[in-house]
């Protein structure tokens, strides 16, 4: 059964920061790895999404990697500012439906 | 088409009742999805659909609750005779799907489920 685990559960850093968030997973057997944001009471926003052939996604300040042998994905976050928090989920694509980590909440302090 | 809607957007019932939630996907995705999400965890995946027909269900999914999509468009989430242990934000997702089962799915806002 495939789980997945995001460490930290929460992170607090000074505005300009760069930071890495982690995502592991126990069954390499994936279609594509997604990374979301989610703000408090609201839905997913999708930020990047890398397949199962690819290392590594970049969107502006937000840069992805995907280790599928060793099962981890970094989700990494240039230059952070306060509007960057948020939670911050990864999640695996298997037969179709996703699996998803507990998430990361980040703050970033002005 | 600004992306995927959800109706309503909070719901607050009694124990026992019935309630159905609605999402409409994005116009040219064909598959459809239904997770639900409790405070502090990740979405857990509940359902989901190819057109009209649903492809499959949770184990999660128990006998109370019930899917469909008739013309493979909108989709409605009714729940039966409702329990506290019920509530929760419940999201809906499409895709393009077909036979690339890879592709991006984008979220709705929620629906957030208060059973008293």
């Amino acid at each position: 059964k495939q789980e997945v685990t995001q460490i930290p559960a929460a992170l607090s850093v000074p505005e300009g920061e760069n930071l890495v968030l982690n995502c592991s997973f126990t069954d390499s057997a994936i279609y594509n790895l997604q990374w979301f944001r989610q703000d408090p009471g609201k839905g997913l926003t999708s930020l990047l999404l890398i397949q199962s052939s690819q290392r590594e996604q970049t969107s502006g300040r937000l840069n992805a990697s995907l280790d599928k042998s060793s099962g981890r994905s970094t989700l990494y976050i240039a230059a952070s500012q306060p509007g960057d928090s948020a939670t911050y989920l990864c999640a695996v694509n298997q037969g179709g439906k996703l699996i998803f980590g507990q998430g990361t909440e980040l703050s970033v302090k002005p | 088409d600004t992306g995927v809607s959800q109706d309503p957007r909070h719901k607050i019932t009694k124990r026992g009742q019935n309630v159905t939630f609605r999402c409409d996907p994005i116009s040219e995705h064909n598959r459809l999805y239904w997770y639900r999400q409790t405070l502090g965890q990740g979405p857990e995946f509940l359902t989901y659909f190819q057109n009209e027909a649903q492809l499959e269900k949770s184990r999660l999914l128990s006998d109370r609750f019930s899917a469909e999509r008739p013309k493979g468009s909108f989709s409605t989430l009714e729940i039966q005779r409702t329990e506290q242990g019920d509530s929760a934000m419940y999201l809906c997702a499409s895709s393009l799907g077909g036979l690339a089962v890879n592709n991006e799915q984008f979220f709705g806002p929620g629906t957030r489920l208060t059973v008293l």
